[in-house]
């Protein structure tokens, strides 16, 4: 596609449930970033692949969290047993380059609500 | 650490108006700069970046300057629109020697335009 597509654009769970969102990168693209970005907040870093490699997961704020990108394209952040503080938008973002410069485009993003 | 501050919103300005959005930045190493813009129901977009000290970056009429010395970044537009209306955000990325640059953002000021 045009741009980077995520889905779902909104989801809403129920504490402990387990969620899945899903990030299409701009075709040929080789980095690929997750963002979180709370309410009234700067999107904040949780990690990055390189291709099919995940090579900075600084970022997860724990184990419940967790991302793969199996064949370079697509990826899937999940977490578990989801939390209230888990609610937020969930930004990913993909770069031609492996070595972006900050030059990054960004989804529109998949909203999570944890009840 | 690594981090930026930029001035609360929401900035209300009449169209035609002179805008400046306030950034600081805190950084080891020698970062780059940016401000991505968030229109309403679009994912964040770059506006204009800078690379290195006294660099300008400029893009539809905005303009930040790279000032090593007051470590700022400080976006302006002489005249604004009622398009320009939008979320804004300040960040930077710190080169450590070939790995890739996550960006840190600052936490978004809101700028409303009223005709």
């Amino acid at each position: 596609g045009a741009g980077v597509s995520q889905s779902p654009r909104y989801k809403v769970a129920k504490r402990g449930q387990d969620v899945a969102l899903r990030c299409d990168p701009i075709s040929g693209h080789v980095s690929l970033f997750w963002y979180q970005q709370a309410l009234g907040q700067g999107p904040e870093f949780l990690t990055y692949f390189q291709n099919e490699a995940q090579l900075d997961k600084s970022g997860l704020p724990s184990d419940r969290f967790f991302a793969e990108r199996p064949e370079g394209s697509v990826s899937t952040l999940k977490i578990q047993r989801t939390q209230q503080e888990d609610s937020a938008v969930y930004l990913c973002a993909s770069s031609l380059v492996a070595v972006t410069q900050g030059e990054l485009f960004f989804g529109e993003g998949s909203r999570l609500t944890v009840l | 650490g690594n981090s930026v501050t930029q001035m609360e919103g929401p900035v209300t300005l009449s169209e035609e108006a002179f805008l400046t959005i306030n950034c600081t930045y805190t950084a080891t190493g020698y970062p780059s700069l940016f401000w991505y813009v968030q229109y309403p129901g679009e994912g964040l977009q770059l506006l204009l970046k800078a690379t290195k000290a006294d660099d300008k970056g400029s893009n539809k009429g905005f303009e930040a300057t790279y000032r090593k010395e007051t470590t700022s970044f400080h976006l302006e537009k002489g005249s604004v629109q009622v398009s320009d209306s939008a979320v804004y955000f300040c960040a930077l990325s710190v080169d450590y020697g070939g790995a890739t640059n996550k960006l840190i953002f600052g936490t978004g000021t809101l700028l409303a335009v009223q005709p």
